[in-house]
């Protein structure tokens, strides 16, 4: 149980595009998300902190309108890169929180590598 | 501030060795604490967790780890290493925050030699 996807795998798009990646909670309802990016061989910063129906939180630093997110569902967030740039090239992690067991355990998605050209 | 340290960046080891990560953490209470693995290009495994109990936790894989109060610690043990078991390891608390947030330590790089 507690299984996390993230789609897609891997990307590769051209600068000045949108990429979208899904994160899905397959088993639980996630009544919140979290959102990391990882530079190669570093560890995991955490971009923001989504609930299920309201808007995300952003930690200081990230651009919100960069990288927008969305957690319409409780099985369901988006990261979008928007007008992204080689810079934004990185290792982006997702990880939900199941509201119905009570603990503050994340279960984590298997990530997806972006690459921007 | 609120910190979690793993003071070693890389650590080599014979297979069928012992191996011990360190992890310390700073912050005025007890956190939740966590270990995980992360092989190249993957996601985040869970290895093992304390919230509270017995600080001897045991975990997947043959791991466990001790939390010890009087020197903030949470160690990561194993008593003979797999050549498997080689990936990054992250030590992680969740130290205060009405979000509960995980806060993660820089990791070790774990090489197994053969």
């Amino acid at each position: 149980g507690a299984v996390v996807s993230q789609h897609p795998s891997r990307v590769i798009c051209k600068s000045g595009t949108s990429v979208k990646i899904e994160c899905r909670s397959l088993d639980f309802q996630a009544t919140t998300m979290f959102w990391y990016r990882q530079f190669p061989k570093q560890s995991l910063m955490l971009m923001a902190t989504s609930n299920e129906g309201s808007k995300a939180t952003y930690e200081q630093g990230v651009e919100k309108d960069k990288f927008l997110i969305n957690h319409a569902s409780l099985t369901l967030s988006t990261l979008t890169v928007t007008s992204a740039h080689p810079e934004d090239s990185s290792f982006y992690i997702c990880s939900a929180r199941d509201g119905n067991r009570g603990t503050y355990e994340q279960y984590f998605g298997p990530g997806t590598r972006l690459t921007v050209t | 501030a609120q910190s979690v340290t793993q003071p070693d960046i890389h650590i080599t080891v014979s297979e069928g060795a012992s191996l011990e990560l360190r992890c310390n953490y700073s912050y005025g209470a007890t956190p939740y604490l966590f270990w995980y693995v992360q092989s190249p290009g993957q996601g985040l495994q869970l290895l093992l967790k304390y919230f509270s109990g017995d600080t001897l936790v045991q975990g997947i894989k043959g791991f466990e780890a001790e939390f010890k109060r009087s020197q903030s610690s949470f160690n990561l043990r194993k008593p003979s290493v797999h050549w498997s078991d080689a990936a990054e390891y992250f030590c992680a608390a969740i130290l205060s925050g009405s979000a509960r947030q995980l806060t993660f330590g820089s990791g070790t790089q774990l090489t197994v030699l053969p």
